[in-house]
């Protein structure tokens, strides 16, 4: 069962315009979400984040959006650039456990859940 | 900066040989990853690891195994490598201090198995 979902493999948008990407979620106790950037032959990077607890982050021409009744969130590029075509991954998180073993309650283990991806074209 | 690096990052193996992937990371993190990409599925955890010699299998752990000796090398091994384990392998990092969870990664080991 897919958590994380984009169901947009892939976008176009013309150089200047707003890029929109989408990602929908099923699991409503997830407590942050993520936007990475990949380019091919190359690892992802983090691009923006967002707490459960807000609905709108802003870095720059980024901005991820939360809409925690739809169980759903977008990034929005503006202006959009050409440095900007890559694959974008949606992820989710919860906050870091605490695993206790043999009394250190500093360790911890937490995983990402990540989207298949949408690969956005941005047009000359 | 945040480094993590990879063995290698074009690797041509044969079926049934033995393949080992290293992953190096430099920030003293706790927390280690593997993960494969594919066309259409996106990233898919094989293995993750929050300290040395301790090791949980991810979603797809079948067909490999892991070693974390030390604290900055996180090693992913294909025992009998198969030609569905054909991928590009990414290695990522992170410090459990991080509360959104940021994984920083390495820049992939493309593998091909004949």
């Amino acid at each position: 069962d897919q958590q994380v979902k984009q169901n947009s493999p892939s976008l176009s948008v013309q150089e200047g315009r707003i890029s929109i990407l989408n990602c929908d979620y099923t699991n409503s106790m997830f407590d942050y979400f993520l936007w990475y950037k990949k380019y091919p032959a190359e690892g992802p990077t983090f691009l923006i984040s967002i707490s459960s607890i807000k609905d709108k982050n802003e870095d720059g021409r980024f901005t991820v959006f939360l809409n925690k009744s739809a169980k759903h969130l977008s990034l929005h590029i503006v202006p959009s650039q050409p440095g900007d075509s890559a694959v974008y991954f949606c992820a989710a998180s919860h906050l870091p456990q605490i695993r206790p073993v043999l009394g250190d309650t500093s360790r911890r283990d937490d995983k990402i859940i990540f989207g298949k991806g949408t690969r956005l074209h941005i047009l000359p | 900066d945040v480094k993590v690096t990879q063995s290698s990052r074009y690797l041509v193996k044969r079926t049934g040989e033995k393949v080992f992937l290293e992953c190096v990371q430099d920030m003293d993190h706790e927390n280690m990853f593997w993960y494969r990409q594919d066309p259409g599925l996106g990233l898919r955890l094989i293995y993750f690891s929050y300290d040395v010699k301790m090791k949980e299998k991810g979603d797809i752990p079948e067909g490999y195994s892991v070693s974390r000796e030390k604290k900055e090398r996180f090693s992913l091994i294909l025992e009998s490598a198969s030609t569905n384990q054909t991928s590009m392998y990414l290695c990522a990092s992170k410090s459990p201090e991080i509360s959104y969870n940021e994984q920083f990664f390495g820049p992939g080991t493309r593998l091909t198995v004949l």
